[in-house]
C-alpha cells in the first residue's frame, strides 16, 4: 500500500485568497488524483495529475480555479484559487496500487469565510 | 443513470446483526469492485475488493458479486457500534483515461 502525506490537514481562508495543498507519497506513480468532498457527499473528481504533463480536469472544473503541479514522481499540489465560500470542503489527494485500488491522504478540511 | 448506485441510507442495525450494504453499477464491462469505509472526518480506507463472480470473505465482511445482474454487495456480520460509518462501493474505469467512479456511499448506524 502506499502512504500518502498531505498538507495542510487544515485551514480557514479569507475569500479571494489561494491555498495550495501539497501531496507526497513514499513511492513512485505515474498518475495522482484529487478529489474533492463536500459535506455530506461522495467524492467527485476535480482532475489527474500525471508527471511531465498537464493535468486532466474533471467536467465543472477549471485549470484556471483548481492549477495542479506535478513536479515529479512523488509529489503533486493542488491550488484553490480566488477563494468563495463554496469551496469550503474536504480535498483529498489519491493513488492507485496495483489493484486498481485507492490510496488516500488524510485529506485538507478547508473552511473559507 | 448514475455508473455506480448506492442507497445513501442510513441504514441503522443492531449490535450483533448483519448489515448488508448494496450497490449497481452501469458498466458491463466492468472487472473489479472496491467497498471503502470511511469514518465521520476521516479519509476513505480500502476494505474489500472482488474480482469474480461469487462470494468473498475477509473476517466479519463478505463481499458478493453477480456480474450478470450487475450489482455487488457487502455484507458485515456481527455487527458493532465500530462499524457505523459510511460505506463506498467503488468501480474503477479504463475508459477515456483511468479514473475510479464512486458510489455516493451509504451511511451505517449500528446501535449498541
Amino acid at each position: 500500500s502506499a502512504v500518502i502525506s498531505q498538507k495542510p490537514s487544515r485551514d480557514i481562508c479569507q475569500r479571494g485568497t489561494s491555498l495550495t495543498i501539497q501531496c507526497q507519497v513514499d513511492s513512485q506513480v505515474t498518475m495522482m488524483f484529487w478529489y474533492r468532498q463536500q459535506p455530506g457527499q461522495s467524492l467527485t473528481l476535480i482532475a489527474t495529475a500525471n508527471q511531465g504533463s498537464e493535468a486532466t480536469y474533471e467536467s465543472g472544473f477549471v485549470i484556471d480555479k483548481f492549477p495542479i503541479s506535478r513536479p515529479n514522481l512523488t509529489f503533486s499540489t493542488l491550488t484553490v484559487s480566488n477563494m468563495s465560500p463554496e469551496d469550503s470542503s474536504i480535498y483529498l489527494c489519491s493513488v492507485v496500487g496495483s489493484n486498481t485500488e485507492a490510496f488516500f491522504g488524510q485529506g485538507t478540511r478547508l473552511t473559507v469565510v | 443513470q448514475k455508473e455506480v448506485e448506492q442507497n445513501s441510507g442510513p441504514l441503522s442495525v443492531p449490535e450483533g446483526a448483519i448489515a448488508s450494504l448494496n450497490c449497481t453499477y452501469s458498466d458491463r464491462g466492468s472487472q473489479s469492485f472496491f467497498w471503502y469505509r470511511q469514518y465521520s472526518g476521516k479519509s476513505p480506507e480500502l476494505i474489500m475488493f472482488i474480482y469474480s463472480n461469487g462470494d468473498k470473505e475477509d473476517g466479519r465482511f463478505t463481499a458478493q458479486l453477480n456480474k450478470a445482474s450487475q450489482y455487488v454487495s457487502l455484507l458485515i456480520r456481527d455487527s458493532q457500534p465500530s462499524d457505523s460509518a459510511t460505506y463506498l462501493c467503488a468501480v474503477p474505469r479504463w475508459r477515456g483515461g483511468f479514473k475510479t467512479i464512486f458510489g455516493a456511499g451509504t451511511r451505517l448506524f449500528v446501535k449498541a
